[in-house]
């Protein structure tokens, strides 16, 4: 049974890196599918941040771009997410899910981390 | 990009149906049959509905459908439930590897 995990800290600071990681248990992280990252601000809807793929290709949010890195270690079956200079904006669950490469949609999701940005 | 206009409810009696629509413009919802949708109870990770904007995944009740017309898409549910109370989001391919959520939908089973 394939499983997704977020991990990382649940407090950042403002103007600091946030990075999570997302564990995939039960599958080859390099296998044909593809790797994304979605937060949730309290109380609001869903922001796709960007995705990977196994050839190592990204792709990322354009309201986002510029801060934003999504990398794969397919050592230890897990990919990341990194946002910089985060700003309380950036207080969400933020979630990794899977998606099958060829389609854009994601039918697996970690159950969600909350990560908050204060001081 | 703005993000996909969806009501921000929707309500219905146990046993009726009901739609949520999902307006986008001709760069994402009108010019790919790439709709997902989303459901979400309170606490939960979202859950894979509706993609490729009918389909419905293994596992899903058949009381959940997709459609789309023009620049709208549509989810409908039927024979409406309790449990069917939750948030709804949709989700479109938007072109140059990119994807873009609606606001959400909140249902209310009365």
């Amino acid at each position: 049974q394939v499983q997704l995990q977020e991990s990382g800290p649940g407090l950042v600071k403002p103007s600091e890196t946030l990075s999570l990681t997302c564990t995939v248990s039960g599958y080859s992280i390099s296998s044909y599918y593809y790797w994304g990252w979605i937060r949730q601000p309290p109380g609001k809807g869903l922001e796709w941040i960007g995705s990977i793929y196994h050839s190592g290709s990204t792709y990322y949010n354009p309201s986002l771009k510029s801060r934003v890195t999504i990398s794969v270690d397919t050592s230890k079956n897990q990919f990341s997410l990194k946002l910089t200079y985060v700003t309380a904006a950036d207080t969400a669950v933020y979630y990794c899910a899977r998606g099958t490469v060829g389609t854009w949609y994601f039918d697996l999701w970690g159950r969600g981390t909350l990560v908050t940005v204060s001081s | 990009q703005s993000a996909l206009t969806q009501p921000a409810s929707v309500s219905g009696s146990p046993g009726q149906s009901i739609t949520i629509s999902c307006t986008g413009t001709s760069s994402d919802v009108g010019n790919y049959n790439l709709v997902s949708w989303y459901q979400q109870h309170p606490g939960k990770a979202p859950k894979l509905m509706i993609y490729e904007d009918t389909k419905r995944p293994s596992g899903v009740s058949n009381r959940f459908s997709g459609s789309k017309s023009g620049n709208t898409a549509s989810l409908t549910i039927s024979g409406l439930q309790a449990e069917d109370e939750a948030d709804y989001y949709c989700c479109s391919y938007a072109g140059s590897n990119t994807l873009l959520f609606g606001g959400g939908t909140k249902l209310t089973v009365l």
